[in-house]
């Protein structure tokens, strides 16, 4: 079954605040990664993580591999009404080319 | 250069009948994998495939056969659909381990 845990689930925002969920797992990942899905389409690569402690930027959106490699969170600053939808990480093990996913959150923002 | 292909886009099956799910890319990636979503239990592994002629299992197989045999196609088999087959697949295909997937827009699937 699912061995990532992200949270939270659901978020109501007003625009203009910040963001943060994150993901955990029991397995040590390789890689951390980051995704974005509008409704009706296929996930899209935000932000990948390499290395234990990384953190990353790309635009509004910060994240970071967990020093113990069991987990990342991703932060939204600012955010936008564009930002609405479901954000998913992933985690790939080190062989076999795995990668699995969390149950998302999904994220809404007020005008 | 077209990315990933899936079609159907949707598809409405009685319990029993068998179909497959297409996928291709024109990418030149070594790795494919298909996903399903259902509601809350975000994306789950199926099956996978790290080249041509080598394929493994995911998180949830059963029910699902897949075959890789070339580089372009990662097709997905459902042998005698069910009920519980319901759900929006994704095809994803990447360069190699390590490098985000590139997904298709999904094929939705309802199984009566």
């Amino acid at each position: 079954g699912q061995q990532l845990n992200q949270s939270p689930q659901s978020m109501f925002i007003q625009e203009g605040e910040d963001v943060s969920m994150n993901c955990t797992s029991s397995s040590i990942f390789n890689t951390w990664l980051w995704y974005k899905q509008d409704p009706g389409e296929g996930p899209v690569l935000l932000i990948a993580l390499y290395k234990a402690g990384e953190l990353t930027s790309n635009g509004r959106l910060t994240a970071q591999f967990g020093i113990t490699r069991k987990d990342s969170f991703l932060n939204i600053s600012a955010s936008i009404p564009s930002d609405v939808g479901i954000y998913f990480c992933a985690g790939e093990y080190n062989q076999g080319g795995k990668l699995i996913f969390g149950q998302g959150t999904e994220l809404s923002v007020k005008p | 250069n077209a990315g990933v292909t899936q079609t159907p886009k949707f598809q409405v099956l009685k319990t029993g009948q068998s179909m497959t799910l297409q996928c291709a890319q024109d990418m030149n990636h070594e790795y494919m994998s298909w996903y399903r979503q259902d509601p809350g239990m975000g994306l789950r592994l199926i099956h996978y495939s790290v080249g041509a002629g080598i394929t493994d299992q995911g998180e949830v197989p059963n029910g699902y056969n897949v075959s890789r045999s070339t580089t372009e196609d990662f097709p997905l088999r459902l042998l005698s659909a069910a009920p519980s087959q319901t759900s929006v697949y994704f095809c994803a295909s990447r360069m190699g381990q390590g490098i985000g997937y590139t997904f298709g827009s999904g094929t939705r699937l309802t199984v009566v």
